[in-house]
């Protein structure tokens, strides 16, 4: 597609259940990285990917958050045993492959709510 | 610790004058500079970029200037709109495919 999609837009869950977010990168596009906005703060990186490749994960958290990105399907974030603190927009976003220094594009986010 | 740091939080301007966002960093390993521009409830939208061996760079009615020696960033929008009125985020970057990192953001307001 020619634009970033993330599924769903919204997503509430009582506090311990699972949350899982989607999003299908631009085709074409062979990074896609995750950001946490809380609070219309600041983006918090999380992880990224090089195509279903762990590239970078230095801001994943080391418990009950996970990633994929898998061939054929949409990358996926999942949340286990969700906490009021992980209410936020997750934003994705997807870059050209190959080049170096590019902007990357962004999807309408997905806005958690844990409560 | 910070490493973009945009600290007006908000900016109001006239139509048709200059709106001025800042925007500094303290990591001398950034050599790629971007403004996006984001609506409520939208993803954030690349606007302009910059990287460190240019100091000025231009595309219509938006003007990104580097000043490496004091780590510090300027976007200029003349002449300014009122659909220009948007969050304002100035992000950087290291060498090949690093995540952005983000400053929080002005708020601009422009007034008819």
């Amino acid at each position: 597609g020619e634009e970033v999609a993330q599924t769903p837009k919204h997503l509430v869950r009582g506090e311990g259940q699972k949350a899982k977010l989607y999003c299908a990168p631009i085709k074409g596009h062979s990074y896609v990285f995750w950001y946490q906005q809380v609070l219309k703060n600041e983006f918090k990186f999380l992880i990224s990917f090089q195509n279903e490749n762990v590239f970078d994960e230095t801001g994943m958290p080391k418990e009950r958050f996970s990633a994929k990105c898998l061939p054929n399907s949409p990358c996926s974030l999942e949340i286990q045993a969700t906490k009021l603190e992980d209410s936020a927009v997750y934003f994705c976003a997807s870059s050209h492959r190959g080049q170096v220094n590019t902007e990357a594009f962004f999807g309408q986010g997905t806005r958690l709510t844990v409560v | 610790d910070q490493q973009v740091k945009q600290n007006s939080p908000s900016l109001s301007v006239q139509e048709g004058r200059i709106s001025i966002l800042n925007c500094d960093y303290t990591n001398s390993m950034f050599d790629y500079f971007l403004w996006y521009k984001k609506y409520p409830a939208e993803g954030p939208t690349f606007l302009i970029s910059i990287s460190s061996i240019k100091d000025k760079n231009e595309d219509g009615r938006f003007t990104v200037f580097l000043n490496k020696s004091a780590k510090h960033l300027s976007l200029h929008i003349v002449p300014s709109q009122p659909g220009d009125s948007a969050v304002y985020f100035c992000a950087a970057s290291g060498t090949g495919n690093t995540p952005l990192v983000f400053g929080k953001g002005t708020r601009l307001s422009v007034i008819a």
